[in-house]
């Protein structure tokens, strides 16, 4: 089946502590990238990748890092979390077509 | 700058109804169109693509109008299953693959 999974779904955690939220697809698509959803606000970019080893920034990638070393994973680093943000985030990858399929989403809680 | 506006709605409309959702983009260089589907609290789903020559998905139909850089999307016999968010997704062109969202709007079918 063709997927885009995200671990993990629900994280809280505090101010400044180091965390990684992964993503994966078995679709191998070329083109990755992250997203955050934040009520009225709507979907904003965080971070894109158009193939291994070649990421740029999107709208908002103040406070984020990605790595793509591989074609099938795109993780999200933050390295020092703060409470704006808290956010729903949600990976994606995108067809030939321009088509967006997106993983599952991950609840973060930043305190 | 507002690239993809929609109505934020809430459209509240009884079971059977025709609801229409309209959505502008101020890119005229832009490539396709699409619309998702987004549950609450779920990722976003492609629902449609959007042609040029308009587009038919069962009680589903899309259309698009270049001339005044605005989309459509027309349900009809509106089931309670069809409350969801809708958005309007837009790629600008430029070969990068970054579309560009609209915030969404909002259905709630009623018994």
């Amino acid at each position: 089946e063709a997927q885009v999974t995200q671990n993990p779904r629900y994280l809280i955690t505090v101010t400044g502590k180091k965390l990684t939220v992964t993503c994966s697809q078995n679709m191998n698509h070329e083109y990755m990238s992250w997203y955050r959803q934040d009520p009225g606000l709507g979907l904003r970019q965080i971070y894109y990748s158009m193939n291994v080893e070649v990421t740029d920034k999107g709208d908002v990638p103040e406070g984020y890092k990605v790595s793509r070393k591989e074609k099938r994973n795109f993780p999200l680093i933050l390295e020092s979390p703060s409470p704006n943000q808290t956010s729903l985030y949600f990976c994606a990858t995108l067809t030939p077509h321009y088509e967006q399929y997106f993983g599952p989403g991950t609840r973060l809680t930043v305190t | 700058r507002k690239e993809v506006e929609q109505d934020p709605g809430p459209f509240n409309v009884p079971e059977g109804a025709t609801v229409a959702f309209n959505c502008t983009y101020s890119n005229s260089a832009s490539q396709s169109f699409f619309w998702y589907r987004q549950d609450c609290r779920k990722e976003p789903k492609l629902l449609m693509s959007v042609y040029s020559s308009g587009n038919e998905d069962g009680r589903f139909t899309a259309q698009l109008n270049r001339a005044s850089q605005y989309i459509s999307l027309l349900i009809r016999d509106s089931k309670l299953s069809d409350s969801a968010t809708y958005l309007c997704v837009v790629d600008p062109g430029g070969s990068q693959g970054n579309l560009i969202f609209g915030k969404g709007t909002k259905l709630s079918v009623k018994p």
